[in-house]
């Protein structure tokens, strides 16, 4: 079964540096999604993207935030200053009809 | 926006037995899938279920998506079942983003 596939699994990162996220999204799928789980709670919708653009973002999209695919099969999430509640788990999904999630990364941030 | 409530949010079972978790929306859905995370954080997709019944195993799911509802039964759990079961969904008029529940935590004892 085709799988969507996440790297790092697990990233420590010290407050104000940079990360970058990385995806392999299901190769026929069109639109590619980034989700994050606090630990504990629920999984919130991050950013939305579709033919090589942003097709929605959320209110914790901020600016530190941004989403490329830079070669046609990575898609990857850059969080430009980390901050201490960026520590969470991050999901990568992409869909044709119903979504496949990634394993996710486990970002650290200290 | 749309309220996903689901219940009940801790489930303790005995392997072997069965349950059912119930997945209540506030509005009118165009999918609704069913999730279970285990416990290295991996969110498995179990059901894309939008509407009407399916089965996989022992897990079945049923959405009632004009009374705005979905089930998920466990038949003779085991203790592989243990972990977080989210209901998610797609608004009609979102860019297809979805809107997670809270989850039902479940624990089956041997």
């Amino acid at each position: 079964e085709p799988e969507v596939t996440q790297t790092p699994s697990h990233q420590v990162t010290q407050m104000g540096q940079e990360v970058i996220l990385r995806c392999v999204p299901i190769s026929n799928h069109l639109y590619f999604y980034w989700y994050r789980q606090i630990l504990g709670q629920k999984v919130e919708f991050l950013v939305s993207f579709y033919n090589n653009e942003i097709s929605e973002k959320s209110e914790i999209f901020d600016d530190q935030f941004s989403v490329e695919r830079p070669d046609g099969s990575n898609f990857t999430l850059k969080i430009r200053s980390t901050k201490l509640e960026d520590s969470a788990m991050y999901f990568c999904a992409s869909r044709s009809g119903g979504y496949t999630f990634g394993s996710g990364t486990r970002l650290t941030v200290v | 926006g749309i309220q996903v409530e689901q219940s009940p949010p801790d489930l303790i079972l005995q392997e072997g037995a069965n349950s059912t978790l119930r997945c209540n929306f506030s509005d009118s859905v165009n999918n609704l899938q069913w999730f279970h995370q285990n416990p290295w954080g991996q969110l498995i997709n179990l059901f894309y279920i939008p509407s009407g019944t399916k089965q996989n195993g022992r897990l079945s799911a049923t959405t009632v998506a004009t009374e705005r509802y979905s089930l998920l039964y466990i038949s003779s759990s085991q203790t592989t079942d243990s972990g977080v079961y989210f209901c998610a969904v797609v608004r009609m008029d979102s860019s297809y983003k979805l809107i997670f529940g809270s989850g039902t935590r479940l624990l089956v004892r041997p």
